[in-house]
């Protein structure tokens, strides 16, 4: 079956850094997306790896190593508004999104 | 970038009811639109899958003659929710693959903003 693993909450403090990790295991792979939804929102995209390596964007970068069905999304200077859950979706052989489960992420002051 | 919206954002309905939700591509022209339930605390369930001018493609578990699907036009997409009961309340998000330029890509979901739907 298709599969995809992430933390289900994290804590962080304001102003750090903190790692989001997924692994996934896909018929195929197509694309690996990572998205942020606040509570009672739509998620919103953040970012789209499709080659291993890094991406960085600001401050969010998405790392991915399709070798070992693996990829994080680092925050940095975290901001309270970044308390939000963090969506991790790969794209398999029939172009289809495979949702995890999110990952909370809580930030304190 | 693209933008995609829906409407009603909230609806409370008594059960036995039914609730159409419309999904709009409002800056691009969108082939395939995918409907999307969440429940509390829990990822995305991809529902179906709408095409324009053809039928839609149900997941399995998902009853196709309660959630019935509408893709009539290249920006609208219509979730019918035909006798809705309390175990429907839920919030249904629609999405579309977009891109500048008028025609869809598979680079990227666009997500509508949400419905809410209670059913009493």
């Amino acid at each position: 079956g298709q599969n995809i693993d992430q933390p289900t909450e994290m804590t962080a403090t304001e102003g750090a850094i903190v790692q989001i990790n997924c692994t996934y295991q896909t018929s195929g792979f197509n694309g690996l997306f990572w998205y942020q939804q606040h509570a009672g929102e739509a998620p919103t995209f953040l970012s789209y790896n499709v080659l291993d390596g890094l991406e960085e964007k600001g401050r969010f970068s998405s790392f991915l190593s399709r070798s070992k069905g693996y990829s994080y999304l680092l925050l940095k200077e975290l901001q309270m508004k970044d308390s939000a859950s963090y969506l991790c979706a790969v794209r398999d052989s029939n172009y289809q999104l495979i949702w995890g489960a999110g990952t909370k992420l809580i930030i304190k002051p | 970038g693209a933008v995609v919206s829906q409407h009603p954002s909230r609806v409370i309905c008594k059960s036995g009811t039914s609730v159409k939700i419309e999904c709009r591509s409002l800056d691009f022209q969108a082939t395939t639109m995918f409907w999307y339930r969440q429940f509390p605390k829990q990822s995305l369930m991809l529902m179906a899958t709408s095409n324009e001018g053809s039928k839609a493609t149900y997941e399995q578990g998902v009853e196709k003659d309660k959630f019935l699907i509408n893709h009539a036009s290249l920006t609208l997409s219509t979730l019918t929710v035909t006798s809705a009961h309390p175990e429907d309340s839920s919030f249904y998000i629609c999405s579309a693959p977009g891109t500048s330029g008028g025609y869809s890509s598979y680079n990227e979901q666009f997500f509508g903003p949400g419905t809410r739907l209670t059913v009493l």
